[in-house]
């Protein structure tokens, strides 16, 4: 089984729908985070959380929320979807409690499209 | 402002041949650099990292070099083949306790047999 999981991997949508993205991970990591990718922009972060009780804003934040159900639950949910949100999305993990452990371990991704 | 910049063009290299791939930043004091693989439609998978007192690091054909002064890391892939064509992410932690990456936007790199 993959170690970070992202449900659903495909999502058609409709303006205006509430939308939630879903990640999962095995491997007992502290932090998760939340990226959006789109052709020419590269990875942005919308959201990171070091542990359970700590989320903060990435780069992207406006017309997204998080919450982290479990230290291996970390959803993303579009309140409000819009067309300019149609792109790929990744969930990543790491461990930060091991030292010299830096390095993220991405899911599969979510191809969403707000028409 | 800060900046990350990789090549925008796809290099083109021939199979058998070093491919070397550049990540400028700007305003960046980095603690550290990483760099990843990413194949179409999939998640980025990490490579290597190199810290900001290493000049380079090394993993099989792997080579990656890290200039503080230059502001520059330089990716090689020595005896390229068909199977390393992928894109190529930098991603650099900001020197403030290792917290989150940011990434560039990715060097496509095609190596024909």
């Amino acid at each position: 089984d993959a170690d970070v999981t992202q449900t659903p991997r495909n999502r058609i949508t409709k303006t205006g729908k509430r939308i939630m993205l879903e990640c999962s991970q095995t491997k007992g990591h502290d932090r998760m985070y939340w990226y959006r990718q789109d052709p020419g922009l590269g990875l942005r972060l919308i959201y990171y959380s070091f542990d359970v009780k700590d989320i903060n804003k990435g780069e992207i934040s406006d017309g997204y929320s998080v919450s982290r159900q479990a230290q291996a639950k970390f959803s993303l949910s579009l309140e409000s979807a819009i067309p300019n949100q149609t792109a790929l999305y990744f969930c990543a993990t790491s461990d930060h409690r091991r030292a010299n452990s830096y390095e993220q371990f991405f899911g599969p991704g979510t191809r969403l499209t707000v028409l | 402002s800060q900046k990350i910049e990789q090549n925008s063009e796809a290099l083109n290299i021939q199979e058998g041949k070093t491919a070397t791939l550049t990540c400028n930043y700007t305003n960046y004091s980095p603690a550290y650099l990483q760099w990843y693989r990413q194949d179409p439609g999939r998640g980025p998978v990490f490579l290597l990292l190199i810290r900001e007192n290493e000049k380079e690091k090394r993993k099989e054909r792997l080579k990656v070099t890290f200039d503080t002064t230059l502001k520059q890391s330089l990716f090689h892939i020595t005896a390229s083949q068909p199977a390393d064509s992928a894109t190529y992410l930098c991603a650099l932690a900001p020197n403030s306790g290792y917290s989150t990456l940011t990434f560039g936007k990715g060097t496509m790199l095609l190596v024909s047999p």
